[in-house]
């Protein structure tokens, strides 16, 4: 099955400066890239996804990569924000998901 | 608020025991995935259900099963639970059967087996 790592575990920023998140992923088969933002007692809230025909994709603040030959994709926020302080999870998958071991972040005001 | 609800939102129990967990998906959505989170190994895919039907299946144990009704509302059934169950449950909804479709994510159910 996929097997997806995600690093770093744990990462912490000034706000105002950028983060970013890397994933690697086994599988080829694989064509979505979710990730999702978890904060503390709530469910994982899906911030931004790519395909497997797109190579970046961005929504305001928040961008995704992927180089589907080297299998990684990555997440970077720019201008961090207290409230972006939160656990980070990115999947892979083709017909179910299988997540990274999570990337807890802290931005300090 | 996504729209997915669980119940129950905590639930204590002893080893050995039978517990059923509840998910009623967005309005509109057909498919409904069952997700464990646990300290040591992260969030994992246990079962999606697409208009009442199994449609794929990932780490599940035997001691677990699920069922989508045709209102739609799931079930994940957890039986003979051990100390190792303890865990978040969570269900999320999509509208269709793709795995790439955006899904849902409900609030959880935290599971503590003593």
């Amino acid at each position: 099955g996929e097997n997806v790592e995600q690093h770093p575990s744990t990462l912490s920023v000034q706000e105002g400066d950028s983060a970013v998140i890397k994933c690697t992923y086994s599988d080829s088969a694989s064509n979505y890239f979710p990730w999702y933002k978890q904060e503390l007692g709530k469910g994982p809230q899906l911030i931004i996804d790519i395909r497997s025909n797109v190579g970046e994709k961005k929504d305001q603040r928040i961008a995704v990569t992927l180089n589907k030959t080297a299998k990684h994709f990555s997440l970077h926020i720019t201008e961090t924000q207290p409230e972006d302080s939160a656990v980070y999870f990115c999947a892979a998958g083709f017909n179910k998901f299988y997540f990274g071991s999570g990337t807890k972040l802290n931005v300090k005001p | 608020d996504s729209g997915v609800t669980q119940t129950p939102k905590h639930l204590i129990t002893a080893t050995g025991q039978r517990v059923t967990l509840r998910c009623s998906p967005r309005s509109g959505d057909l498919s409904v995935y069952w997700y464990q989170q646990s300290l040591d190994q992260g969030l994992q895919f246990l079962i999606q259900y697409y208009n009442g039907e199994e449609r794929a299946k990932g780490n599940i144990l035997e001691r677990f099963s699920a069922q989508q009704f045709p209102d739609l509302h799931s079930e994940l059934n957890l039986s003979s639970l051990e100390l190792g169950d303890s865990a978040l449950y969570f269900c999320a909804s999509s509208v269709g059967d793709l795995v790439r479709e955006t899904q849902y994510f409900g609030p959880g159910t935290r599971l503590l087996v003593l």
